[in-house]
């Protein structure tokens, strides 16, 4: 199957201070990635969809300014954490999608980032 | 918004024994994927089955849909100790392109 990485698996910041999380597709061009966020035990929350060449089209009541989103090549996505604190504490995962024949999409995802704002 | 509900929240049970795990959904879909998620970990994809079939199989794992009940289970056979995992079913809409997730099945196989 495709592979998706990303980087940092953890990071570490402080308050204030600003986070980029790198999301690749290793094996396969995605034109769209998408980037979620999962609270403890909980779901994946959809953030942003990612297309490759324009701009992010974000979920109702997540701010762009805070979550910038770059996607500029066909491999790879960045999510940038501005100003971040405390209660951005939390595990991304991004996605990229893979066209699997018949009019339909497998997504496949990255192994996430856990970010941890002190 | 979170379209998805899966039942049961949690689920344990012996090694050996099958586990059912199920989910609905409120629209109209184009496919439905089933992921595996390892704690602190990425998704796993399992399996997709489109809106025109009723069946899948993969290894220990079987798929159905009922598109006119908006509902779909996945049916681990012979549960192993590493099939501990949480369980997430996700549709994409029709022409839509976003993953709508469910609230997921914790699964807990005892050995």
């Amino acid at each position: 199957g495709a592979v998706v990485s990303q980087h940092p698996s953890r990071v570490i910041c402080k308050s204030g201070t600003s986070v980029k999380i790198e999301c690749r597709s290793l094996d396969f061009q995605a034109t769209t990635m998408f980037w979620y966020r999962q609270f403890p035990k909980q779901s994946l929350m959809l953030m942003a969809t990612s297309n490759e060449g324009s701009k992010a089209t974000y979920e109702q009541g997540v701010e762009k300014d805070k979550f910038l989103i770059n996607h500029a090549s066909l491999t790879l996505s960045t999510l940038t954490v501005t100003s971040a604190h405390p209660e951005d504490s939390s595990f991304y995962i991004c996605s990229a999608r893979d066209w699997a024949g018949q009019g339909t999409y497998e997504q496949y995802f990255g192994p996430g980032t856990r970010l941890t704002v002190t | 918004s979170q379209q998805g509900e899966e039942d049961p929240q949690a689920l344990s049970i012996q090694e050996g024994e099958n586990a059912t795990m199920n989910c609905s959904y409120k629209t109209s879909i184009n496919n439905l994927q089933w992921y595996r998620q390892n704690s602190g970990r990425g998704l796993v994809h399992l399996i997709l089955i489109r809106s025109n079939e009723r069946e899948k199989h993969s290894g220990r794992l079987r798929v159905t849909l009922d598109t006119s009940k908006k509902s779909s289970s996945l049916l681990i056979t012979a549960s192993r100790a590493a099939d501990t995992a949480s369980y997430f079913c996700a549709t994409t809409a029709q022409g839509a392109q976003k993953l709508v997730f469910g609230q997921g099945t914790r699964l807990t196989i005892n050995p």
